[in-house]
């Protein structure tokens, strides 16, 4: 039962291009979502997160969009750079508010940027 | 500041030992999360600990996993008579005190574990 979906497994963008990742959830109970970032070998390094109460977080390049209705979440990187090729893996809770971060994480998404 | 100390790095067993990983939290953190990663699939939860207690420990396979975190070092996570199923990547994560909406869990870099 895969609450957490990242149907595209590979994107390859160009430089300077946006990148758009997204995420799709099941369960309705989920009101904190996070996108991180993992390079091979290496622990997965957090990027963004946003609560079920916005629709969009900004952070420099990257921006998170979050539409509730469709339990649909995506991330915008622009402009893409290199050093973003990674696999990115969405993110979800229930009951953020208590802090306890039990993540569901879905499979991940791979990244390539070519100059 | 250091970050999450995971070690060993890599770790091989063969069928029936014991693995031990151990995990350091973020110097003020109280909290930990152990999560695996199977080879193609996304990390999935195992164990919330605070010091001295399990709080949540749902995707803990029932038998031969166990995980502490004491008073004082690193938690441990054991994985007693380990089969060929059991290697993956295995992540610690580490976050402070409860403090509401943004309390990012910060990951090591991961233990590999290969049972041979």
């Amino acid at each position: 039962d895969q609450q957490v979906k990242q149907n595209s497994p590979s994107l390859s963008v160009q430089e300077g291009r946006i990148s758009i990742l997204n995420c799709d959830y099941t369960n309705s109970m989920f009101d904190y979502f996070l996108w991180y970032k993992k390079y091979p070998a290496e622990g997965p390094t957090f990027l963004i997160s946003i609560s079920s109460i916005k629709d969009k977080n900004e952070d420099g390049r990257f921006t998170v969009f979050l539409n509730k209705s469709a339990k649909h979440l995506s991330l915008h990187i622009v402009p893409s750079q290199p050093g973003d090729s990674a696999v990115y893996f969405c993110a979800a809770s229930a009951n953020a508010n208590t802090g306890f971060q039990k993540l569901v994480f879905g499979t991940g998404t791979r990244l390539l940027v070519s100059p | 500041n250091a970050g999450v100390m995971q070690n060993p790095r890599h770790l091989v067993r063969r069928r029936g030992q014991e693995a031990r990983l151990r995990c350091s939290p973020m110097k003020g953190h109280s909290h930990v999360y152990w999560y695996r990663q199977l080879p193609e699939e996304g990390l999935k939860f195992m164990v919330y600990l605070q010091k001295e207690n399990i709080i949540d420990e749902s995707g803990m396979p029932k038998e031969r996993f166990s995980a502490e975190f004491p008073k004082e070092g690193p938690s441990i996570l054991r994985i007693q008579q380990v089969v060929r199923g059991d290697s993956a990547a295995y992540f610690c994560a580490s976050s402070p005190q409860v403090q509401g909406w943004n309390t990012e869990a910060f990951f090591g870099q991961g233990t590999r574990l290969t049972v041979v």
